[in-house]
């Protein structure tokens, strides 16, 4: 069974920086590009970056450029989101996935003073 | 950035069928935007019912079915049942990004 666990969100300042895991079991990680998609509170799914299988290629969606790094582990099967220079309007649920077929619970980021 | 367009709101007649619809700022959607389209419940992660254009997963209804119809992506859901009732999402591709729509409120009444 394929199984997706973020972590790492949680309450930072405007300004800060917070790092999310994705854990992933259930499927070979090192065989599927992986994506993380967010949702803010009472708003729509936005898709926020990929990488490649092999960490070598990645993509962000315009909000979150130069600010965001996505990255992964494949001996560890799991998938990183660095998130730095947070804004208010960061704040969602943020999604894992696997080549956008599973999906994760998701993790809680509030970026407020 | 492209802007990928649904329908706010629709609403089907329990046995009934609907088309939900994404259309493409930059022009028609074709298979080369690999269309998908999500399941949203409240309180549930997404679910992916459908990926490139029309292919379905092992868990995904039968009643559902995806296709490109006048220049859009479409989800046509084909004897409604209670438990449709969600907000769905389509996603496209863009030359190595990917943009949702706004979803469609889907009410099955």
């Amino acid at each position: 069974e394929v199984q997706l666990v973020e972590s790492g969100g949680g309450l930072v300042q405007p300004g800060g920086s917070l790092r999310l895991s994705c854990a992933a079991s259930g499927f070979t990680f090192s065989s599927y590009w992986m994506h993380w998609v967010r949702q803010a509170p009472g708003k729509g799914l936005v898709w926020v970056s990929h990488i490649s299988t092999d960490g070598s290629r990645t993509a962000y969606t315009d909000s979150v450029k130069g600010r965001f790094t996505v990255s992964r582990e494949n001996a560890k099967n799991t998938l990183y989101l660095q998130m730095n220079s947070l804004r208010a309007e960061d704040t969602a649920v943020y999604y894992c996935s696997n080549g956008l077929a599973s999906w994760g619970q998701g993790t809680l980021v509030t970026v407020s003073s | 950035q492209a802007v990928v367009t649904q329908e706010p709101s629709l609403t089907v007649s329990p046995g009934g069928t609907v088309t939900l619809t994404c259309g493409s700022s930059t022009g028609a959607v074709t298979s080369g935007h690999y269309p998908y389209w999500f399941q949203r419940k409240p309180g549930q992660a997404p679910r992916t019912l459908i990926y490139d254009t029309s292919n379905k997963h092992s868990w995904t209804p039968a009643r559902f079915s995806g296709s490109l119809l006048g220049g859009k992506a479409a989800l046509t859901l084909s004897g409604a049942q209670p438990e449709d009732e969600a907000e769905y999402y389509c996603l496209l591709s863009y030359s190595g990004t990917w943009v949702f729509g706004g979803g469609t409120k889907l009410t099955v009444l």
